[in-house]
């Protein structure tokens, strides 16, 4: 089935440490960006790429590293630089304006 | 960047109850996305709106775009329990390529 990736479902990082988040999609999407949601928040970007090697800093990407190698992955690393990492972490594609979101990563910091 | 004001922030009804939301910008937008959002899941797409004054259903859900692109409201008729969630519109600001900017998202809590 078509569809967005994202794994583990839930990580637990210690402070200090870098950790990385896995978004693979199949359904052959140009864009991929990478979402952040705290608590009753909404949705901040953090980073998307719109083409294979090439990724653009969203409103939210400091403490925050991407690569693009391949069109069907886009990893979201969160560095120790990151003072706050613990969230729920969003990956989502699109062909034109209708983005396709994973299932999320719940990220907490111990 | 660009703001969405989406209200209410919560609503807790009763089940059958009609729902109304709505997302507004002092800006114009030139695509309006719903999305529902279950508990520790992705959000999923509900309703997608295109041109202004747009009216679209999905089942018991209706969407529209405003007439002065820069508002969209929702409304979900007959509310059953399933409808639990967070719904969160979304737009593509006018010079902002396939860009969505969020709001901030509804609760809605609907009880039985």
């Amino acid at each position: 089935d078509g569809g967005i990736t994202q794994s583990p479902k839930y990580l637990f990082r210690k402070e200090g440490q870098n950790v990385t988040l896995s978004c693979e999609q199949n359904l052959n999407h140009d864009a991929m960006y990478w979402y952040r949601q705290d608590p009753g928040q909404g949705l901040r970007l953090i980073y998307y790429s719109q083409i294979v090697n090439d990724f653009q800093k969203g409103d939210i990407a400091e403490g925050y590293s991407v690569s693009r190698e391949k069109k069907e992955s886009f990893p979201l690393t969160v560095t120790s630089a990151q003072k706050n990492p613990t969230a729920f972490y969003l990956c989502a594609s699109s062909i034109s304006i209708e983005a396709f979101f994973g299932q999320g990563t719940r990220l907490t910091v111990v | 960047g660009q703001q969405l004001n989406q209200s209410p922030q919560s609503m807790f009804i009763q089940e059958g109850e009609d729902v109304s939301m709505n997302c507004t910008s002092s800006s114009i937008f030139n695509t309006w996305l719903w999305y529902k959002q279950d508990p520790g899941e992705g959000p999923v797409l509900l309703i997608a709106l295109y041109k202004a004054g747009e009216l679209t259903s999905n089942g018991r859900l209706t969407a529209q775009f405003g007439i002065t692109r820069k508002d969209s409201f929702l409304n979900i008729s007959a509310s059953i329990p399933s409808d639990v969630g967070i719904y969160f519109c979304a737009g593509q600001p006018d010079n902002a390529g396939n860009m969505l900017t969020f709001g901030g998202g509804t609760r809605l809590m609907v009880k039985p």
